[in-house]
């Protein structure tokens, strides 16, 4: 399996601020995958990040409010910019282990970011 | 939404005993996973099955699919403490974009 980490694992960010995280994987892999867990819910997509392209955002998610990079196989960001309340999330990136239509998908730790 | 949804919500048993838990989804699918979330931390993949297959063991898991009830179920036997946590099915659909759709997950309590 994928060994995926996150940073930073939580923070604690004002109104009105950016925050960017980074999600780092062990080895290399086509498709990686940005997820928003709000509050005591399940898990959205906010966007799949493919090296080389644009990342694919799904609906409600823009890329002026979270623009993201890929800027190679083992590596993405995901920015939360211009941040309010309503983002307190955790935030999970994930790939898609032995290549695209093989299935499995490994999750990295979550970054919890609380917004004041 | 095409999220799925998953019954019960919540389940609360004591340990030894076995935890059902299912799932639904609205559309077809090449894969079903099962993920384990322990407060609010990463998720933990534990199975996938496959959309031609029906069942599927992993230690003490056992997941069943129907495609044509557009169902599956987790059962974990002999349940201990340590497998209080949140459980999520997610499917990945046949557009070959690979993303999940996660399901609304089953809140499982073990008391010792």
């Amino acid at each position: 399996s994928a060994v995926i980490s996150q940073k930073p694992s939580r923070d604690i960010c004002q109104r009105g601020t950016s925050l960017t995280i980074q999600c780092q994987v062990d080895s290399q892999v086509t498709m990686m995958f940005w997820y928003r867990q709000q509050p005591g819910q399940s898990l959205t997509l906010i966007a799949t990040a493919n090296q080389g392209s644009e990342a694919t955002y799904e609906s409600g998610f823009v890329i002026d409010k979270f623009p993201i990079s890929r800027p190679n196989l083992t590596f993405s960001t995901l920015t939360v910019s211009n941040m309010s309340p309503e983002d307190s999330s955790i935030y999970l990136c994930s790939v898609d282990w032995a290549g695209p239509g093989h299935g499995t998908q490994y999750f990295g730790p979550g970054t919890r970011l609380t917004v004041l | 939404s095409q999220q799925g949804e998953e019954d019960p919500q919540a389940l609360s048993i004591q340990e030894g005993e076995n935890a059902t838990m299912n799932c639904s989804y609205k559309t077809s699918i090449n894969n079903l996973q099962w993920y384990r979330q322990n407060s609010g931390r990463g998720l933990v993949h534990l199975i996938l099955i496959r959309s031609n297959e029906r069942e599927k063991h992993s230690g003490r898991l056992r997941v069943t699919l129907d495609t044509s009830k557009k169902s599956s179920s987790l059962l974990i036997t002999a349940s201990r403490a340590a497998d209080t946590a949140s459980y999520f099915c997610a499917t990945d659909g046949m557009d070959s974009s690979y993303k999940l759709i996660f399901g609304s997950g089953t809140r499982l309590l073990v008391r010792p």
